[in-house]
């Protein structure tokens, strides 16, 4: 069985940083294509950042780039997502998720809350 | 940037048929994926590739996908159908992922 398992969310403050984790298990981690889709509270899903599993190239919403950076280690079998500069628009849960990047998203993590409050 | 509209909201009887669209510029020739959220819990993929049910989905679920328009269809919906369902593609013109903005399905 497939399982994902985010942490690292909590409060950060306008222009800090965080760093969420995704554990996976239940899969080959390094043969597929990962991702992060957040959610902002009473709001619609919006996709965050995709990982490919072959070649890892990187893919961001424009509404991230420049200031998240998704990666990966096989070794561990964890999703990483390094959030800079973070902004109070950032607020939402952050879902990690298998497959994206031309492939649905199937499963879903039970998503992590991240708060970007003064 | 590519745009993917739904209709904010639909209202059926319970054992009749939820029809949800997601509108977009030739939607027909990309793959389209659904999701149903209930309150407080993640998504969950219910279709992908324009019409096709991941094991564990019931068969009521089914969906198609033409021009400009794609639809996910519930046939003889049941109170534990009532969610939000959100439409997704990949638009490879961006290398993005795109989400519709969600249709609250409420069962009467």
């Amino acid at each position: 069985e497939v399982q994902l398992v985010e942490s690292g969310g909590g409060l950060a403050q306008p222009g800090g940083s965080l760093r969420l984790s995704c554990a996976a298990s239940g899969f080959t981690f390094s043969s597929y294509s990962m991702s992060w889709v957040r959610q902002a509270p009473g709001k619609g899903l919006e996709w965050v950042s995709g990982l490919r599993g072959s070649g890892g190239n990187t893919y961001y919403a424009d509404s991230v780039k420049g200031r998240f950076t998704i990666s990966r280690d096989s070794s561990k079998n964890t999703l990483y997502l390094q959030m800079n500069s973070l902004r109070a628009e950032d607020t939402a849960v952050y879902y990690c998720t298998k497959e994206g990047v031309e492939k649905p998203f199937d499963p879903w993590g039970q998503g992590t809350l991240v708060t970007v409050s003064s | 940037s590519y745009v993917l509209t739904q209709p904010p909201s639909v209202s059926v009887a319970p054992g009749e048929t939820a029809t949800i669209t997601c509108g977009g510029n030739t939607i027909g020739s990309k793959s389209v994926h659904w999701y149903q959220q209930k309150p407080g819990q993640a998504p969950v993929l219910v279709i992908y590739n324009d019409n096709n049910r991941p094991s564990g989905i019931p068969e009521r679920f089914s969906g198609s996908n033409s021009g400009n328009t794609a639809t996910l269809t519930i046939s003889r919906v049941e109170a534990g159908d009532e969610a939000d369902y959100y439409c997704q593609v990949w638009d490879s013109s961006s290398d993005h992922v795109v989400f519709g903005g969600g249709t609250k399905l409420t069962v009467l």
